[in-house]
C-alpha cells in the first residue's frame, strides 16, 4: 500500500528555535518529493522540489533532505519565525505519475 | 491571471443536489489537476487534465464527479446527487506543462459543505 506518514501531526516551538520536520513514504519508486507549506483557508504554497537523484535542496533557512534507501525525507527549518506558523505538507510523486500523492501534514505552531 | 483561482471559495448545499466548482489556472498552463482535502488531511488526487483532455481520471470516486476542460484551460468540476461525504475542500493547480519537474501551483480552493 502507498503511504505517506508525517511526524509529528503537530509540532509548537518557541521563536528562533532550528527544527526538523519528517516524512517517511512506502514506495522507493519516487520521481521526486515535495515539501509544500498551507495557511489557513488558503491553497498550498511549493517551497522544495527534491529529485530521486538528489539529496538535499536548499531555500533560505528551509533545507529539505531526502533518503530512498530508507525511505524518508526531512524538512529543516533554521531560526524559526512566527510567520512560519503553518501546516507543512509532504509529497510523492511517483515514476511515471503524474498526481501527487501526500501525507496528512505536520501543523506548525512558532511562539513570539 | 497571476495565480490559480477557483469559484466560489464557498458552497453549501443541501443533500442530493447538483454542484459545479470552477478553477481559472494560470496562463498558458497545460496541465491542470483537480484534488480534494478533507479536514486533517493531506489532498487526494482525483483528475489530471492535459489540454482538453482527461489523460488520468483514476482518482474520481465514483461516477457522480465528472469535471470537464473544453477549451484547455478553465476547468468546471460537477458532482451529481451531492452526499455529506462529499463535503470538502476541493483544490485546483495547474503546472506548466505535466512535467514531473514541474512545480504544481494551487489556488485557494473551494470549501464544499452538503447538509
Amino acid at each position: 500500500k502507498q503511504e505517506v506518514t508525517q511526524i509529528p501531526a503537530a509540532l509548537s516551538v518557541p521563536e528562533g528555535e532550528n527544527l526538523v520536520l519528517n516524512c517517511s513514504f512506502t514506495d522507493s519508486a519516487i520521481y521526486n518529493l515535495q515539501w509544500f507549506r498551507q495557511d489557513p483557508g488558503k491553497g498550498l504554497t511549493s517551497l522544495l522540489l527534491i529529485q530521486s537523484s538528489q539529496r538535499e535542496q536548499t531555500s533560505g533557512r528551509l533545507n529539505a533532505s531526502l533518503d530512498k534507501s530508507s525511505g524518508r525525507s526531512t524538512l529543516y527549518i533554521a531560526a524559526s519565525q512566527p510567520g512560519d506558523s503553518a501546516t507543512y505538507l509532504c509529497a510523492r510523486l511517483l515514476t511515471g505519475a503524474n498526481n501527487l500523492f501526500f501525507g496528512t501534514g505536520t501543523r506548525l505552531t512558532v511562539i513570539p | 491571471g497571476a495565480g490559480v483561482s477557483q469559484t466560489p471559495s464557498n458552497k453549501v448545499t443541501e443533500k442530493g443536489k447538483y454542484v459545479e466548482l470552477r478553477c481559472d489556472p494560470i496562463s498558458g498552463h497545460t496541465a491542470l489537476y483537480w484534488y480534494r482535502q478533507s479536514l486533517g488531511q493531506g489532498p487526494e488526487f482525483l483528475i489530471y487534465f492535459q489540454g482538453t483532455g482527461a489523460a488520468d481520471d483514476s482518482g474520481l470516486p465514483n461516477d457522480r464527479f465528472f469535471a470537464v476542460r473544453p477549451e484547455g484551460s478553465v476547468s468546471t468540476l460537477k458532482i451529481q446527487r451531492t452526499e455529506r461525504g462529499d463535503s470538502a475542500v476541493y483544490l485546483c493547480a495547474s503546472s506548466s506543462s505535466g512535467g514531473a519537474t514541474d512545480t504544481q501551483y494551487f489556488g485557494p480552493g473551494t470549501r464544499l459543505t452538503v447538509l
